[in-house]
Formats: structure tokens, C-alpha cells, sequence
């Protein structure tokens, strides 16, 4: 049974460019949230999806927007990216509100 | 809003028990976790306590429960080389219909051979 899965495992992008993450959760799991990891930093939250709406959204700009798709994978889009928008970008699976399982994350750095 | 705090790091000796410290401030969290990450890698579940609980054991982890104090330990018995990660502690938050998880800065184990 595969866990939760992303891509890529890294990416460099310029700062003003827009990056696409992307997120399979694991099987069985209909829920989707999205987690910022700053450097020395805990894992702060951005958003969950589910049901292919954003249902709950933490402090972050309308920069970062998300998407659900029918079989629950899942993407995350940041705009206009900003040095400081580079980190570790984690994806969690669940079934609704239950135990989130980790993937092992997109290393974004913006120069 | 919530705020989970840990201390930054823990030394201990290979087979010496290991204990992490937490505390938060939601008092109607539903359920608090501990995570595991190793350098370059995502976050392992560990274990979780559901808040009505004061302990729960699982192999060599041992989760502590203060809810008054909204304090939460994990002790590691037996701790390996192996074990060396940053534990992070989460608490769910308590709002009606929330599923966010609000995470410390975790706390470093090194463990000395």
C-alpha cells in the first residue's frame, strides 16, 4: 500500500515565477492538507481540501491556492513567488478528520 | 490562538531513556501527536493520545498526558542511535469541524553512542 506521495522532491525556482506542487494521498484517504516547513521551523499550516473544496485555510496570502481533484490528489500553486516562500512543503492524507499521514515533501528554493 | 511549545534540543546516552516535553494552550484540543523527522525527510507518525487519556503505551513509547497542565511528554525507554530525529509535537485544533494540526519547533535527540 503506497503512502503519500509528492512531486517533485525539489525545485528552484526565481523570485515572480509560479510553482505547481503535487500531492497523492495515501489509499483510502479522501482529505488533502498542505503544510509549510521554514527552515528550524514546525510545519505550519495552509489549507485542506476536501470533497474538492478548500475547506479550512490557515495564515497564508491568496498567493498560495490549492485544488481537489476527483481522485483526491491534490496540488498546490504559490504566485509570484518571494525569497521567503522558499521551505519544505509537506502534503498530509486522511480520511476527513482523522490521524494525517506525512508525505516526504517538495524542497522549494526561490533565488 | 494556539501555541505549542518545545525545547530545542535533548542529549542523551544510547540506552538511557529519552523524554520530550510539550505544552500547548488549547484546552479543548481533541487529540495531540508526535511526529518524527530525519534530516531530508517528511514527518513519521509516531503516536497519538486522544484527550481524555492521561497515558498510552506503544512498544517503547510512553505518552504522558497533563491536561490540566496542558502539558504532554513521549518517553523513549532504551533510546538507539537510531532514534537520533527532531520530534515534533501537534495538537488538533479543538473547533467544532477544525482538522488543522499547529506544530512546535521540535526538540533535536541526539543520541551518543
Amino acid at each position: 500500500d503506497a503512502g503519500v506521495t509528492q512531486s517533485p522532491t525539489h525545485l528552484i525556482k526565481t523570485r515572480g515565477q509560479q510553482v505547481t506542487l503535487r500531492c497523492s494521498p495515501k489509499s483510502g484517504h479522501d482529505t488533502v492538507s498542505w503544510y509549510q516547513q521554514a527552515l528550524g521551523q514546525g510545519p505550519q499550516f495552509i489549507f485542506q481540501y476536501y470533497e474538492e473544496e478548500e475547506r479550512q485555510r490557515g495564515n497564508f496570502p491568496d498567493r498560495f491556492s490549492g485544488h481537489q481533484f476527483p481522485n483526491y490528489s491534490s496540488e498546490l500553486n504559490v504566485n509570484a513567488l518571494l525569497l521567503g516562500d522558499s521551505a519544505l512543503y509537506l502534503c498530509a492524507s486522511s480520511r476527513w478528520s482523522s490521524t494525517q499521514y506525512f508525505g516526504p515533501g517538495t524542497r522549494l528554493l526561490v533565488l | 490562538g494556539e501555541d505549542v511549545e518545545q525545547s530545542l534540543f535533548l542529549s542523551v546516552r544510547e540506552g538511557d531513556s529519552s523524554v520530550i516535553n510539550c505544552t500547548y494552550t488549547d484546552s479543548s484540543s481533541t487529540y495531540l501527536y508526535w511526529y518524527k523527522q530525519e534530516p531530508g525527510a517528511g514527518l513519521q507518525l509516531l503516536t497519538y493520545i486522544f484527550s481524555n487519556m492521561d497515558m498510552k503505551q506503544d512498544q517503547r513509547l510512553t505518552v504522558l498526558l497533563n491536561k490540566k497542565d496542558k502539558h504532554l511528554s513521549l518517553r523513549i525507554a532504551d533510546t538507539q542511535t537510531g532514534d537520533s530525529a527532531i520530534y515534533f509535537c501537534a495538537e488538533k485544533e479543538g473547533q467544532t469541524g477544525a482538522n488543522n494540526l499547529f506544530f512546535g519547533t521540535g526538540t533535536r535527540l541526539t543520541v551518543i553512542p
